[in-house]
């Protein structure tokens, strides 16, 4: 199984102050995204990247910034957090699986902003 | 834009019942993934099922298989002999593909609550 973890596990942080989570990957898949779960939203997509300093925007990525300089690590960054953006944030990578795709995810940071 | 639909935002079965969870999805694609996540409270993703749009046979995983209409972009997790574990949140979820990148398309989910 491809080894994803995040961190940290949960953070409390103040409204205006920069967050960073991380999520790092032991093999080297490609693709890597960040979602954020909210309740009756499910899991929607911030901002996602297909290589290395290759990213791209998902549908909810307004007050996010994201890198990843190497292939290992995506780094998903909240320049100034917002009450808005207390969530649940997932981290995860598509993996082959066989001759088809699949996605493995890591264990989330639940995040809230006071 | 590919969109998923979980109907149902909330189901109910008893122990060793049988429940259905639907899905409809909007895709012009003809090749593609679908997936059913479980999240137990733990808040972990948990693959249950995958399905392939080419392969015309249902997936089946022990007492999980999936009714697969692609005519009708449908989707439907069946859940047999319902177990107190099965109770989690359920995601139908939908493997995008554009200009040469993919992503994971999520419907809003169906909690589950199974009763003994």
């Amino acid at each position: 199984d491809a080894g994803i973890t995040q961190s940290p596990r949960h953070k409390v942080t103040e409204t205006g102050t920069p967050v960073t989570l991380r999520c790092h990957q032991t093999e080297n898949h490609r693709y890597m995204y960040w979602y954020r779960q909210d309740p009756g939203h499910g899991l929607r997509l911030i901002h996602y990247s297909y290589g290395v300093k290759d990213t791209d925007k998902g549908e909810v990525s307004d007050g996010y910034s994201v890198s990843r300089s190497k292939t290992e690590d995506f780094l998903l960054t909240l320049e100034s957090a917002t009450s808005s953006q207390t969530s649940v944030y997932f981290c995860a990578i598509s993996v082959r699986a066989g001759t088809g795709y699949g996605y493995t995810f890591g264990s989330g940071t639940r995040l809230t902003v006071v | 834009a590919q969109t998923v639909t979980q109907s149902q935002p909330e189901m109910s079965v008893q122990e060793a019942e049988t429940v259905t969870l639907s899905c409809t999805y909007d895709t012009s694609e003809s090749d593609y993934y679908l997936f059913w996540y479980k999240q137990p409270p733990s808040r972990q993703m948990i693959l249950v099922i995958r399905q392939e749009a080419y392969k015309q046979q249902n997936a089946t995983e022990n007492r999980f298989s999936v009714n697969f209409q692609k005519a009708a972009k449908s989707f439907s997790l069946k859940i047999s002999d319902s177990q107190l574990g099965d109770a989690a949140m359920y995601f139908c979820a939908y493997r995008a593909t554009q200009g040469g990148s993919e992503k994971l398309v999520f419907g809003k989910g169906t909690k589950l609550t199974v009763n003994p």
